[in-house]
Protein backbone atom coordinates (compact mmCIF):
# COMPACT_ATOMS: atom_id res chain seq x y z
CA UNK A 1 0.00 0.00 0.00
CA UNK A 2 1.84 3.62 -0.93
CA UNK A 3 2.61 5.83 1.95
CA UNK A 4 1.48 9.50 2.62
CA UNK A 5 2.22 11.15 -0.61
CA UNK A 6 2.81 15.18 -0.44
CA UNK A 7 3.84 17.76 -3.38
CA UNK A 8 6.07 19.58 -4.07
CA UNK A 9 8.89 18.32 -2.23
CA UNK A 10 10.49 21.66 -2.16
CA UNK A 11 9.12 25.11 -2.24
CA UNK A 12 10.92 29.06 -3.03
CA UNK A 13 8.72 31.78 -2.53
CA UNK A 14 8.61 35.59 -1.47
CA UNK A 15 7.14 37.27 1.19
CA UNK A 16 3.58 38.18 0.32
CA UNK A 17 2.93 35.47 -2.05
CA UNK A 18 0.34 32.49 -1.09
CA UNK A 19 1.49 29.18 -1.50
CA UNK A 20 -0.75 26.04 -1.67
CA UNK A 21 0.06 22.12 -0.84
CA UNK A 22 -1.07 18.76 -1.29
CA UNK A 23 -1.46 15.72 0.47
CA UNK A 24 -2.70 12.34 -0.33
CA UNK A 25 -3.30 10.22 2.41
CA UNK A 26 -2.50 6.40 2.47
CA UNK A 27 -5.68 4.62 0.68
CA UNK A 28 -8.77 4.60 2.78
CA UNK A 29 -7.50 6.96 5.57
CA UNK A 30 -10.13 9.81 5.96
CA UNK A 31 -8.53 12.02 8.67
CA UNK A 32 -5.22 14.20 7.13
CA UNK A 33 -3.75 16.58 9.77
CA UNK A 34 -1.13 18.90 8.90
CA UNK A 35 1.70 20.28 10.78
CA UNK A 36 4.35 22.79 10.69
CA UNK A 37 8.58 22.08 12.05
CA UNK A 38 10.83 24.31 12.47
CA UNK A 39 13.76 23.95 14.47
CA UNK A 40 12.86 26.96 16.74
CA UNK A 41 9.22 25.46 17.08
CA UNK A 42 9.38 22.04 17.05
CA UNK A 43 6.15 19.99 15.12
CA UNK A 44 3.38 21.83 16.11
CA UNK A 45 -0.11 21.01 14.78
CA UNK A 46 -2.12 23.15 12.45
CA UNK A 47 -5.37 21.35 11.50
CA UNK A 48 -7.14 18.35 11.00
CA UNK A 49 -9.96 17.27 8.22
CA UNK A 50 -11.92 14.14 8.27
CA UNK A 51 -15.17 13.69 5.63
CA UNK A 52 -14.29 17.32 4.25
CA UNK A 53 -14.72 19.01 7.56
CA UNK A 54 -12.27 20.71 9.54
CA UNK A 55 -12.67 18.84 12.91
CA UNK A 56 -9.29 20.44 15.13
CA UNK A 57 -7.45 23.36 14.36
CA UNK A 58 -4.36 24.49 16.19
CA UNK A 59 -2.99 28.11 17.08
CA UNK A 60 -2.24 29.79 14.01
CA UNK A 61 -3.10 32.70 12.40
CA UNK A 62 -6.00 33.04 9.71
CA UNK A 63 -3.31 32.81 6.55
CA UNK A 64 -3.56 28.96 7.07
CA UNK A 65 -6.20 27.13 5.80
CA UNK A 66 -7.40 23.73 4.37
CA UNK A 67 -9.46 21.78 2.45
CA UNK A 68 -10.31 18.48 1.73
CA UNK A 69 -11.46 16.49 -1.35
CA UNK A 70 -14.27 13.95 -1.19
CA UNK A 71 -11.44 11.60 -2.14
CA UNK A 72 -9.62 12.45 1.37
CA UNK A 73 -6.98 14.46 -0.39
CA UNK A 74 -6.42 17.78 1.22
CA UNK A 75 -4.75 20.96 0.20
CA UNK A 76 -3.78 23.51 2.34
CA UNK A 77 -3.02 27.07 1.76
CA UNK A 78 -0.72 29.96 3.24
CA UNK A 79 -1.60 33.38 2.22
CA UNK A 80 0.80 36.42 2.13
CA UNK A 81 3.56 34.73 3.27
CA UNK A 82 5.96 35.86 6.05
CA UNK A 83 9.39 34.68 6.50
CA UNK A 84 8.69 32.87 9.66
CA UNK A 85 6.48 30.65 7.68
CA UNK A 86 9.76 28.51 6.40
CA UNK A 87 9.51 26.02 7.51
CA UNK A 88 9.14 21.71 6.64
CA UNK A 89 5.08 20.97 6.60
CA UNK A 90 3.82 17.38 7.44
CA UNK A 91 0.89 15.84 6.87
CA UNK A 92 -0.23 12.76 8.16
CA UNK A 93 -3.36 10.36 8.25
CA UNK A 94 -4.85 7.90 9.49
CA UNK A 95 -8.39 6.01 8.90
CA UNK A 96 -10.26 7.98 10.63
CA UNK A 97 -8.81 9.92 13.32
CA UNK A 98 -10.20 7.79 16.42
CA UNK A 99 -8.71 6.79 19.84
CA UNK A 100 -5.51 5.08 19.66
CA UNK A 101 -4.93 5.67 15.96
CA UNK A 102 -1.24 5.91 14.66
CA UNK A 103 -0.93 8.74 12.42
CA UNK A 104 1.05 7.72 9.36
CA UNK A 105 3.48 10.99 8.18
CA UNK A 106 4.43 12.17 4.74
CA UNK A 107 7.51 13.32 3.98
CA UNK A 108 6.89 16.57 3.84
CA UNK A 109 6.74 19.95 1.77
CA UNK A 110 10.04 22.47 2.90
CA UNK A 111 8.50 25.76 2.26
CA UNK A 112 11.73 28.57 1.68
CA UNK A 113 10.06 32.01 2.11
CA UNK A 114 12.80 34.72 0.59
CA UNK B 1 -3.07 22.82 27.79
CA UNK B 2 -0.18 21.07 27.07
CA UNK B 3 3.52 20.99 27.81
CA UNK B 4 5.69 18.23 26.99
CA UNK B 5 9.41 18.12 27.90
CA UNK B 6 12.25 15.77 26.67
CA UNK B 7 15.89 16.50 26.72
CA UNK B 8 17.50 18.15 23.70
CA UNK B 9 20.49 15.88 22.54
CA UNK B 10 21.86 12.73 24.02
CA UNK B 11 24.89 10.50 23.36
CA UNK B 12 25.36 7.01 23.78
CA UNK B 13 27.56 4.47 22.00
CA UNK B 14 26.87 1.18 19.97
CA UNK B 15 25.80 -1.74 21.46
CA UNK B 16 24.24 0.17 24.67
CA UNK B 17 21.06 0.79 26.20
CA UNK B 18 19.78 4.19 26.43
CA UNK B 19 16.60 5.71 27.92
CA UNK B 20 15.11 8.88 26.15
CA UNK B 21 12.59 10.55 29.09
CA UNK B 22 9.33 12.43 28.25
CA UNK B 23 7.27 14.42 31.07
CA UNK B 24 4.16 15.87 30.08
CA UNK B 25 1.08 18.27 31.75
CA UNK B 26 -1.78 18.14 30.53
CA UNK B 27 -5.52 19.29 30.83
CA UNK B 28 -5.99 15.82 29.85
CA UNK B 29 -4.71 13.13 28.24
CA UNK B 30 -5.77 10.19 25.60
CA UNK B 31 -2.51 8.23 24.70
CA UNK B 32 1.20 8.69 24.20
CA UNK B 33 3.45 8.46 20.95
CA UNK B 34 6.72 8.12 20.00
CA UNK B 35 8.75 8.60 16.63
CA UNK B 36 11.38 8.57 15.04
CA UNK B 37 12.82 11.06 12.60
CA UNK B 38 15.82 10.81 10.76
CA UNK B 39 17.51 14.21 9.84
CA UNK B 40 15.39 15.02 6.20
CA UNK B 41 12.66 12.72 7.02
CA UNK B 42 8.78 11.74 7.67
CA UNK B 43 8.48 11.11 11.15
CA UNK B 44 7.66 7.21 11.66
CA UNK B 45 5.62 5.37 14.39
CA UNK B 46 7.46 3.60 16.67
CA UNK B 47 4.89 2.70 19.90
CA UNK B 48 1.50 3.64 21.72
CA UNK B 49 1.13 3.41 25.15
CA UNK B 50 -2.03 4.77 26.63
CA UNK B 51 -2.73 2.49 30.28
CA UNK B 52 0.03 2.55 32.43
CA UNK B 53 2.97 0.01 31.91
CA UNK B 54 6.06 -1.05 29.66
CA UNK B 55 4.89 -1.77 25.50
CA UNK B 56 7.72 -3.97 24.52
CA UNK B 57 8.59 -3.95 20.30
CA UNK B 58 11.64 -5.97 19.59
CA UNK B 59 14.80 -3.74 20.26
CA UNK B 60 12.27 -0.75 21.53
CA UNK B 61 10.21 -0.65 24.50
CA UNK B 62 7.90 2.68 25.94
CA UNK B 63 6.65 2.83 29.45
CA UNK B 64 4.23 4.82 30.42
CA UNK B 65 2.88 6.41 34.13
CA UNK B 66 -0.29 8.41 33.93
CA UNK B 67 -0.30 9.36 37.32
CA UNK B 68 3.10 10.75 36.52
CA UNK B 69 2.80 12.29 33.61
CA UNK B 70 5.79 10.56 32.43
CA UNK B 71 7.23 8.27 29.99
CA UNK B 72 10.23 6.66 28.40
CA UNK B 73 11.57 5.26 25.35
CA UNK B 74 13.96 2.53 25.73
CA UNK B 75 16.38 1.66 23.13
CA UNK B 76 18.59 -1.61 22.95
CA UNK B 77 21.45 -2.68 21.56
CA UNK B 78 21.70 0.41 19.49
CA UNK B 79 23.33 0.42 16.05
CA UNK B 80 24.46 3.52 14.12
CA UNK B 81 20.98 3.67 12.44
CA UNK B 82 19.56 4.04 15.67
CA UNK B 83 20.76 7.68 15.28
CA UNK B 84 17.73 10.23 14.65
CA UNK B 85 15.82 12.65 16.71
CA UNK B 86 12.78 10.84 19.11
CA UNK B 87 9.42 12.75 19.21
CA UNK B 88 7.01 12.38 22.08
CA UNK B 89 3.49 13.43 21.45
CA UNK B 90 0.29 13.69 23.68
CA UNK B 91 -3.40 13.18 22.33
CA UNK B 92 -5.42 15.55 23.22
CA UNK B 93 -8.63 14.50 24.25
CA UNK B 94 -10.54 17.22 24.29
CA UNK B 95 -11.30 16.93 20.88
CA UNK B 96 -12.54 14.18 18.61
CA UNK B 97 -10.02 13.27 16.04
CA UNK B 98 -6.38 13.28 15.66
CA UNK B 99 -4.34 16.34 17.49
CA UNK B 100 -1.05 15.43 18.88
CA UNK B 101 0.85 17.60 20.57
CA UNK B 102 4.44 17.45 20.09
CA UNK B 103 7.73 17.49 22.50
CA UNK B 104 10.89 19.48 21.29
CA UNK B 105 12.52 16.04 20.36
CA UNK B 106 15.66 14.30 21.66
CA UNK B 107 18.40 13.93 18.94
CA UNK B 108 20.44 11.04 19.48
CA UNK B 109 23.80 10.75 18.00
CA UNK B 110 25.18 7.03 18.42
CA UNK B 111 28.72 6.68 18.30
CA UNK B 112 30.98 3.20 17.29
Amino acid sequence: KAGVTQTPRYLIKTRGQQVTLSCSPISGHRSVSWYQQTPGQGLQFLFEYFSETQRNKGNFPGRFSGRQFSNSRSEMNVSTLELGDSALYLCASSLAGGKGETQYFGPGTRLLVL
Amino acid sequence: GQNIDQPTEMTATEGAIVQINCTYQTSGFNGLFWYQQHAGEAPTFLSYNVLDGLEEKGRFSSFLSRSKGYSYLLLKELQMKDSASYLCAVRDPGNAGNMLTFGGGTRLMVKP
